[in-house]
């Protein structure tokens, strides 16, 4: 079974700086998707981000991007030039390509912007 | 297009009361997932449906939680009786065969206090 970990339980940045977000996973399979998802007070689950597992490049949408690790299982997210409405809860979240569609979920991680 | 609609937003109930979610998804997608999410942590799936089948509820609690999507469209999440650990949110999430990469939307989430 895949098992996804997120080490920061809480993570704090200043308005306008950058914050890498760490997450990394177990896996034996070689095709899969690995996702950011955030979550704000809201509860609605919001996806930030998709890497493919085959590919290379980091993804990278606007201000948000990916290190994508494939041999040492890590997928840590970045947020530049980081926002007050970046406040939320970060969660990392594996898809095997087997089937299913199933998403695995690590704890998640607090980021507080200060102004 | 309107997205995922969950009713209702919260809900609290004593002990050994019977509960029930209702989940809408999206216009046009086939598979939907409820997920449970509790305090601190990541979502986990419960059950996930392809249309009115359950394909796979391993991580449903049977004895007491039970789900259906009859005309494969919208679906109802049912707990008979709630214990004091079923204090969590209830997220639904929907997808489609049709979308590649097949990305989950997710619904508000509804909140549940057992009290």
């Amino acid at each position: 079974a895949q098992t996804v970990t997120q080490s920061q339980p809480e993570m704090s940045v200043q308005e306008a700086e950058t914050v890498t977000l760490s997450c990394t996973y177990d896996t034996s399979e070689s095709d899969y998707y690995l996702f950011w998802y955030k979550q704000p007070p809201s509860r609605q689950m919001i996806l930030v981000i998709r890497q493919e597992a085959y590919k290379q490049q980091n993804a990278t949408e606007n201000r948000f991007s990916v290190n994508f690790q494939k041999a040492a299982k890590s997928f840590s997210l970045k947020i530049s030039d980081s926002q007050l409405g970046d406040a939320a809860m970060y969660f990392c979240a594996y898809r095997s390509e087997r089937g299913g569609n199933m998403l695995t979920f690590g704890g998640g991680t607090r980021l507080m912007v200060k102004p | 297009e309107a997205g995922v609609v969950q009713s209702p937003r919260y809900k609290i109930i004593e002990k050994k009361q019977p509960v029930a979610f209702w989940c809408n998804p999206i216009s046009g997608h086939n598979t939907l997932y409820w997920y449970r999410q509790n305090l601190g942590q990541g979502p986990e799936l419960l059950i996930r449906y392809e249309n009115e089948e359950a394909v796979d509820d391993s991580q449903l609690p049977k004895d007491r939680f039970s789900a259906e999507r009859l005309k494969g469209v919208d679906s109802t999440l049912k707990i008979q009786p709630a214990e004091l650990g079923d204090s969590a949110v209830y997220l639904c999430a929907s997808s489609s065969v049709r979308d590649y990469p097949y990305e989950q939307y997710f619904g508000p989430g509804t909140r549940l206090t057992v009290t």
